[in-house]
């Protein structure tokens, strides 16, 4: 069965460095999202994507995050300057474009800000 | 804010089905149920979805009351991998929304 696949599965970064977290999303899906969960909380929505643009955005994703989809296969999320806080599970998830098909989430990279 | 109320955790013993409640009071004619798991710091899984009928999946079952203010998930035979944290998510299911989570509801399915 196909799988949304998430790049590293444990990324360990210096603050104040960027990071970027990769994923495949499942091919022939259309739209893409990022998630993020803090150890011991909620999973939080941060940005979805479709056509080569953001869609939508919570308040979380401030100016430090950026979205990019390089190529036809890749999805990634890019945090500018990290701060201690961005230490979290992030979730990648894609979505076939038809009704109300469900999203489908890799199994997320931990970031670690040190 | 989510818009769905669950309880916080409940047990369930192996092998016997695990029914877990959901309220979403105020949904909308167009908005689906969708549920997922989430097993220890995993992605969260896609279980089932549905909008007013009751639909069954390998899975599970989902059963939505007629007035859709509230639904069931039910695991007929829960095992020892089904401990999980369960979510209940109201969205519209055009239009790709993002989803927004609760705290859902921790299942231990116990020996």
């Amino acid at each position: 069965e196909p799988e949304v696949t998430q790049t590293p599965s444990h990324q360990v970064t210096q603050m104040g460095q960027e990071v970027i977290l990769r994923c495949v999303p499942i091919s022939n899906h259309l739209y893409f999202y990022w998630y993020r969960q803090i150890l011991g909380q909620k999973v939080e929505f941060l940005v979805s994507f479709y056509n080569n643009e953001i869609s939508e955005k919570s308040e979380i994703f401030d100016d430090q995050f950026s979205v990019e989809r390089p190529d036809g296969s890749n999805f990634t999320l890019k945090i500018r300057s990290t701060k201690l806080e961005d230490s979290a599970m992030y979730f990648c998830a894609s979505r076939a474009g038809q009704g109300n098909q469900p999203q489908h989430f890799g199994d997320g990279t931990r970031l670690s800000i040190l | 804010d989510a818009k769905t109320t669950q309880p916080t955790s409940m047990d369930c013993a192996e092998g016997r089905a695990a029914n877990l409640p959901c309220n979403h009071s105020t949904i909308s004619g167009n908005e689906y149920v969708y549920w997922y798991r989430q097993i220890h710091s995993q992605g969260p899984q896609y279980i089932i979805h549905g909008l007013k009928n009751n639909e069954t999946n390998e899975m599970a079952s989902l059963i939505i009351t007629e007035d859709r203010k509230s639904s069931t998930l039910i695991l007929p035979h829960a095992t020892l991998r089904d401990t999980a944290v369960y979510y209940c998510i109201v969205r519209v299911g055009n239009y790709g929304q993002n989803f927004v989570f609760g705290p859902g509801t921790r299942l231990s399915v116990l020996p």
